[in-house]
């Protein structure tokens, strides 16, 4: 069955860094496009940031544009995020998804992992 | 810029039926949406696509309580025999260069 497990998360200053990891199982990663999607306290759900299946494309909301950066390792089945110069409204639970549809970036999701949180305060 | 928009709560009492809405603007085409059920402590769960034509796919082991339907601009939820299992938050979720989310329902289970 598909399996969508995310590490990393925890407490970093604001300006600091962290790096989050998803470990997937269940299907063939390299046939799917992937997302990062966050809930901060209390806010609804919040894209993040997308890869394409084949890592030719990257797309970013524009409140993390040029601070995190989306990658994925075909070969251990991992979607990761760098997460540079963390401010306090980045808190929140970090959530990868899969897209439903292979060979697609964009299009609904079927999968979720369960979440890592990621604290940003001082 | 595509929104959809979703009332912030909706409740209804154990047994019973409820519709939940989400609502597209903005957007030229007869958008297809995703219905996510996102349960405190736990990584949301897809339930369903639901297109402009009224058909919907559901998930994986998703129940036969659980069903979509369309009118225009508007997707709809239908949750019927309601369990204290369904309180949770429901989210809409489409795609335009992005992913985009409603704002999210709140279903409480009397």
């Amino acid at each position: 069955q598909v399996q969508l497990v995310e590490s990393g998360g925890g407490v970093a200053q604001p300006g600091r860094s962290l790096r989050l990891s998803c470990a997937a199982s269940g299907f063939t990663f390299s046939r799917h496009g992937m997302h990062w999607v966050r809930k901060a306290p209390g806010k609804g759900l919040e894209w993040v940031a997308v890869m394409s299946e084949d890592g030719s494309e990257k797309y970013y909301a524009a409140s993390v544009k040029g601070r995190f950066t989306i990658s994925r390792d075909d070969s251990n089945n991992t979607l990761d995020l760098q997460m540079n110069s963390l401010r306090p409204e980045d808190t929140a639970i970090y959530y990868c998804a899969k897209v439903g549809e292979p060979y697609r970036k964009w299009g609904y999701l079927d999968y979720w992992g369960q979440g890592a949180l990621v604290t940003v305060s001082s | 810029q595509l929104v959809l928009t979703q009332s912030p709560s909706a409740s209804a009492s154990l047994g019973d039926s409820v519709w939940l809405t989400c609502t597209l603007s903005g957007g030229p085409r007869p958008y297809a949406i995703a219905w996510h059920q996102h349960r405190p402590e736990k990584g949301p769960r897809y339930l369903m696509m639901v297109y402009g034509d009224g058909t919907h796919i559901k998930g994986d082991g998703v129940p036969d309580r659980f069903s979509g339907s369309s009118s225009g601009a508007e997707r709809f939820l239908t949750i019927s025999g309601l369990q204290s299992a369904d309180e949770a938050d429901y989210y809409c979720q489409t795609w335009d260069t992005g992913l985009i989310f409603g704002g999210g329902t709140k279903l409480t289970v009397l």
